[in-house]
C-alpha cells in the first residue's frame, strides 16, 4: 500500500516568517494531495489540495507544491500568524482510501 | 450547516464490553470513512463506505466492524474492545468524484480500561 512521510514532526517560526511542510509519498498511482489543519480538539479540516495534473497551486498565503517525478510534495506558509498553529498533515489518496503523514505541529511564536 | 456528527465524543469503558460510535451527514454524501488518530502514527483508516451496504477494510480493521444500511449514517462498532483500540477515533465523508473532499467530524475520544 502506499507510505506517507511527513517531516519535521514539529516546527515553530516567528511570526511573519514562511513555513514549509514536506511530505513524500509511494504509491506512483496516488493521484490527490490534499493538506489538512487540525486545531485543538477538532477534527481535521482542508486547507489546500493539489492534483497529480498540476504542480503548484496558491491559495493567499498558502501554497502547496507537488513533484511527481520525486514523489514528493510540499506545504508552504508565508506570513505566518498565531492563528497558524495547529497541526498540519499531508495525505495521498490512492482510488478509495486516503493514507496521512504523521503530522507537524505548528507554533508560530508572536 | 453541512456537517459530520459523531457520538459520543468522550467515552470511558471497559475491555469487553460491547460499544458503538455513531457517526451521521447531512450532505447526502456516498463516501464515508472511519480513522483512528493515534501520537506519532497520525490518522489511520479502519473502514470505508463507497454506498449503502457497500464496506471495504482500510489499513487497520481488526477488532472493528461497520455497517452502511442508510446512506446518512456509518456506526462503528467494536464488538470486544481491548485497551490498544483506546484512540482518538474520526468518522469522514466525501463528496462526488474520485478525489473529492473529505470532511471530518469533531472526533470521538474513547479510553479502554
Amino acid at each position: 500500500g502506499e507510505n506517507v512521510e511527513q517531516h519535521p514532526s514539529t516546527l515553530s517560526v516567528q511570526e511573519g516568517d514562511s513555513a514549509v511542510i514536506k511530505c513524500t509519498y509511494s504509491d506512483s498511482a496516488s493521484n490527490y494531495f490534499p493538506w489538512y489543519k487540525q486545531e485543538l480538539g477538532k477534527g481535521p479540516q482542508l486547507i489546500i489540495d493539489i492534483r497529480s495534473n498540476v504542480g503548484e497551486k496558491k491559495d493567499q498565503r498558502i501554497a502547496v507544491t507537488l513533484n511527481k517525478t520525486a514523489k514528493h510534495f510540499s506545504l508552504h506558509i508565508t506570513e505566518t500568524q498565531p492563528e497558524d498553529s495547529a497541526v498540519y498533515f499531508c495525505a495521498a489518496n490512492t482510488g478509495n482510501q486516503f493514507y496521512f503523514g504523521t503530522g507537524t505541529s505548528l507554533t508560530v511564536i508572536p | 450547516e453541512a456537517q459530520v456528527t459523531q457520538n459520543p465524543r468522550y467515552l470511558i469503558t471497559v475491555t469487553g464490553k460491547k460499544l458503538t460510535v455513531t457517526c451521521s451527514q447531512n450532505m447526502n454524501h456516498e463516501y464515508m470513512s472511519w480513522y483512528r488518530q493515534d501520537p506519532g502514527l497520525g490518522l489511520r483508516q479502519i473502514y470505508y463506505s463507497m454506498n449503502v451496504e457497500v464496506t471495504d477494510k482500510g489499513d487497520v480493521p481488526e477488532g472493528y466492524k461497520v455497517s452502511r444500511k442508510e446512506k446518512r449514517n456509518f456506526p462503528l462498532i467494536l464488538e470486544s474492545p481491548s485497551p490498544n483500540q483506546t484512540s482518538l477515533y474520526f468518522c469522514a465523508s466525501r463528496g462526488a468524484g474520485p478525489t473529492g473532499e473529505l470532511f471530518f467530524g469533531e472526533g470521538s475520544r474513547l479510553t479502554v480500561l
